[in-house]
């Protein structure tokens, strides 16, 4: 089984700042590795996933994340951050080679401040 | 354009009677998926189906039943038995049901407030 740990709940950060939010996992076999970003009362949007080759993924909207398996993490970031980020983002992850379970962890509110 | 479809946006229902929520997607995906949303816990994976007339059970499907007689709709029935019925409810859908890289793309949900 795998599971994911966002061991942020609330990321507050200045407007132009740089921010990064952290996402480790869990898992005895490979993965693939999503992050999604939520705006209130909406669906899920992905941001960028991993699945194989570079491990610096480029995802909409100027993130970035960077995939480190020795540190088990696919950590989230973005350079400059602008008011239209302040949402949730989720990191998910799935099991190469079998299943459909896409486990999330639990979240982490950015908020973006002036 | 393609997507998913969930309505009603918001859901009031009394205790003790069924509700059922609905997911139409137009995406032409195999799979779909039912997630539940609570505040500080992420989401949860309801049931979900990776073909016509077959579904399984996910990590809280106690509750809860579905149904999948058309490629296209996934309906989640939120039965009396659920103890804790409130939430916001996700449909999802993806382009196989097997192991693979795809994502998955949701629905706007359906917040539910069972009083």
């Amino acid at each position: 089984a795998q599971s994911v740990t966002q061991l942020d709940s609330q990321v507050p950060v200045f407007e132009e700042a740089p921010v990064e939010l952290r996402c480790n996992y869990s898992s005895s076999v490979s993965v693939y590795l999503f992050w999604y970003v939520q705006y209130p009362n909406q669906g899920l949007q992905l941001l960028l996933k991993y699945l194989s080759g570079s491990t610096l993924v480029k995802g909409i909207n100027g993130f970035e994340a960077e995939f480190n398996k020795s540190q088990t993490s696919f950590h989230l970031r973005k350079p400059s951050v602008h008011i239209s980020d302040t949402a949730e983002y989720f990191c998910a992850v799935r099991a190469t080679g079998g299943g459909n379970k896409l486990t999330f962890g639990t979240g982490t509110q950015l908020k973006v401040e002036l | 354009d393609g997507g998913i479809t969930q309505s009603p946006k918001y859901l009031f229902r009394k205790e003790g009677q069924n509700v059922t929520l609905s997911c139409e997607q137009n995406l032409n995906h195999d799979a779909m998926y039912w997630y539940r949303q609570d505040p500080g816990q992420g989401l949860r994976l309801i049931y979900y189906s990776q073909i016509v007339n077959d579904f399984q059970k996910g990590d809280i499907a106690e509750g809860y039943s579905v149904s999948r007689e058309k490629k296209e709709s996934f309906p989640l029935t939120v039965t009396s038995a659920q103890k804790n019925p409130t939430a916001f409810y996700l449909c999802a859908s993806s382009t196989t049901g097997g192991s693979d890289s795809s994502p998955l793309h949701f629905g706007n949900g359906t917040r539910l407030t069972v009083t």
